[in-house]
């Protein structure tokens, strides 16, 4: 299975203010995905991130409040911008591990103030 | 109505217990079915997937998908408090260019002394 970091593993930021969450993986993947875990409630899928192309958005999440790159095959990032304390959440990358399966970071933990 | 429901417990039970963890499902279109444990502070664990109706074993681990009831299960034989842990169910449509997953809230388990 990949191997999976992210950074920052935790952070707490003021309102109105930008993070941006990196996730490295060791080894190349076509496919990597960015999730959000909101306490209570179920993992949601923000967008796919594909080496070259533009991510793609789930409804419901816009590419001005989370901007996504994928400048290769082992690395991407994920931007929070204009935080709010609604944006207060785990995040978590994960990639395409073959054989349909998918392999989870250990995510980041976001406190806005 | 949620595409895939799971009771968030918590479930408490005693080592040595056998635990039925469940969820359902709305969507037919769902074809692979996965499971993953999700220690706190941790990202999601892939423990086992399977894409057939019918059991599937892997050590004290045994996965059940009933596709006619739309209907997963995990079951722990001899619960360990090592297994203490939120379990997600996970359903995916394989597009075959896309790999989404939809979860369920989780199921927290306590396994006790």
């Amino acid at each position: 299975s990949a191997v999976i970091s992210q950074k920052p593993s935790r952070d707490i930021c003021q309102r109105g203010t930008s993070l941006t969450i990196q996730c490295q993986v060791d080894s190349q993947v076509t496919m990597m995905f960015w999730y959000r875990q909101q306490p209570g409630q179920s993992l949601t899928l923000i967008a796919t991130a594909n080496q070259g192309s533009e991510a793609t958005y789930e409804s419901g999440f816009v590419i001005d409040k989370f901007p996504i790159s994928r400048p290769n095959l082992t690395f991407s990032t994920l931007t929070v911008s204009n935080m709010s304390p609604e944006d207060s959440s785990i995040y978590l990358c994960s990639v395409d591990g073959g054989s349909d399966t998918q392999y989870f970071g250990p995510g980041t933990r976001l406190t806005v103030l | 109505q949620k595409e895939v429901e799971q009771d968030p417990g918590p479930l408490s039970v005693p080592e040595g217990a056998i635990v039925s963890l469940n969820c359902t499902y709305s969507n037919s279109a769902f074809q692979y079915f996965m499971w993953y444990r999700q220690y706190s502070r941790k990202g999601p664990e892939l423990l086992m997937y399977t894409y057939s109706s019918g059991n599937k074993e892997d050590g004290r681990f045994t996965a059940q998908v009933d596709k006619s009831s739309k209907y997963i299960s995990l079951f722990i034989r001899d619960s360990q408090p090592s297994d203490s842990a939120t379990y997600l169910c996970a359903c995916k449509i394989n597009t075959g260019t896309a790999s989404k997953l939809t979860f369920g809230t989780g199921t927290r388990l306590q396994v006790t002394l």
